[in-house]
């Protein structure tokens, strides 16, 4: 079983609050990501981040920023949540390897189901 | 054109009958092949890698074919607990983004 994790599981927070979804994960694990999903939906890659410091926008827009102050942690933020934000958001993480070579696999948190009312 | 193409289902199948799936990529680019399994409202799990030569995992057996871009997934003797969504999956070597899922194929195995 793979460690990583995400807190809160299930949010219910009225539009226009700040919210931060949290996922660590410790595998040390060098690349990290979030995606969201919709119920029946595919997986949109929102942002992932390589390393500490690093952190890149996914093919998917949308509101929220992340950071990547440490390797084990990779929180994602809404400053003002709105009711389309409502979704599930997924945490992954990839393990380190040789250079030229794409990760083996990703290892997924339990997710965390938003509804902004 | 999305990187990685898969038939949505449903798959409806009886216990016991044999199921395939398929999945396109666009990118002949891409280096590395997996099938994810996702259950209903859970986090997708790796089922299995895919490699050029197949490779069978139990009832499971995956195919790739690099000159056609195509690789599957054949499920013999399905169960009630394969009922899930698969996933197909392929990554490159890029400054940005590795993975590109498909859209998943849903099955579900009727009793």
């Amino acid at each position: 079983e793979a460690d990583i994790y995400q807190t809160p599981r299930y949010l219910v927070i009225g539009t226009g609050k700040k919210i931060t979804l949290e996922c660590s994960q410790t595998m040390g694990h060098d690349k990290m990501y979030w995606y969201q999903q919709d119920p029946g939906m595919e997986l949109h890659l929102i942002h992932y981040s390589y390393g500490v410091n690093s952190t890149e926008k996914g093919d998917l827009s949308s509101e929220s920023t992340v950071s990547r102050i440490r390797t084990e942690h990779f929180p994602l933020t809404l400053e003002s949540a709105r009711p389309s934000h409502t979704s599930q958001y997924l945490c992954a993480s990839s393990p380190p390897g040789p250079s030229g070579v794409p990760p083996r696999t990703q290892y997924f948190g339990p997710g965390t189901r938003l509804l902004v009312l | 054109r999305k990187e990685v193409e898969q038939d949505p289902g449903p798959f409806n199948v009886p216990e016991g009958a044999t199921v395939a799936f398929n999945c396109t990529y666009s990118n002949s680019a891409s280096q590395s092949f997996f099938w994810y399994r996702q259950d209903c409202r859970k986090e997708p799990k790796l089922l299995m890698s895919v490699y050029s030569s197949g490779n069978e995992d139990g009832r499971f057996t995956a195919q790739l074919n690099r000159a056609s871009q195509y690789i599957s997934l054949l499920i013999r003797d399905s169960k009630l607990s394969d009922s899930a969504t698969y996933l197909c999956v392929a990554t490159r070597t890029v400054t940005g983004n590795q993975f590109y899922f498909g859209t998943g194929t849903s099955l579900t195995v009727i009793p």
